[in-house]
């Protein structure tokens, strides 16, 4: 079945340093998504990307959806404390558009 | 503003027990899901459901059943909780047309002793 992993699993940054999560998806995507789950919080919907080579930003987030649509990538420049969460990629299943699989999510975590 | 409720934010209950959790949405989405969420393993989906009555099974369905009776609102229950049943519910709505994006409840962390 489909498989969406995202490394690195977990990452540690000092405030104001960069951050960078990469997910990769064993098929083609039709689209994928992005959603950020704040410690003791539950999965919030952040950006969708849907066309090969897309590039989004909000503010500080940068995402971009990879040429074949088997890749993605969250970057967030100058991280601070706000940031702090697990940030989860997720496309559409093989089956059919309603379901999606989540990738394993990477767990961001900031020094002060 | 989507607003997805679940009915507990905690349960402790044994192993054996029959237990349900209950999510609403108030936004009349028509696709509803059950996820579980696990350290190191992201969010499995149980089972989901795109319409009243409807129901399909996710990649986790073993353990559980699921009930939509009304369009708001959707079940999962345990059957027989075991200890490895122990985790995070997540449930979340999405519309039929809007490209999948999800909305998720506030999760229900059981745990089965």
């Amino acid at each position: 079945g489909q498989q969406v992993m995202q490394i690195p699993q977990y990452q540690h940054v000092q405030e104001g340093e960069d951050f960078t999560t990469y997910c990769n998806s064993s098929t083609t995507l039709s689209n994928i998504q992005w959603y950020k789950q704040r410690p003791g919080g539950h999965p919030v919907f952040l950006i969708q990307l849907v066309k090969s080579g897309e590039v989004k930003k909000q503010k500080r987030l940068t995402f971009q959806f990879g040429e074949a649509k088997k890749n993605s990538s969250l970057h967030i420049t100058a991280t601070q404390t706000t940031d702090v969460g697990t940030y989860f990629c997720a496309g559409p299943t093989n089956f059919g558009n309603e379901k999606l699989t989540f990738g394993t999510g990477t767990r961001l975590t900031i020094i002060p | 503003d989507v607003k997805v409720t679940q009915s507990s934010r905690y349960l402790v209950k044994r192993t054996g027990e029959k237990v349900f959790l209950e999510c609403v949405q108030d936004m009349d989405h028509e696709n509803m899901f059950w996820y579980r969420q696990d350290p190191g393993l992201g969010l499995r989906l149980i089972y989901f459901s795109y319409d009243v009555k409807m129901k399909e099974k996710g990649d986790i369905p073993e353990g559980y059943s699921v009930s939509r009776e009304k369009k708001e609102r959707f079940s999962l229950i345990l059957e027989s909780a075991s200890t490895n049943q122990t985790s995070m519910y997540l449930c979340a709505s999405s519309l039929l047309t809007e490209q999948e994006t999800q909305y998720f409840g506030p999760g229900t962390r059981l745990l089965v002793l």
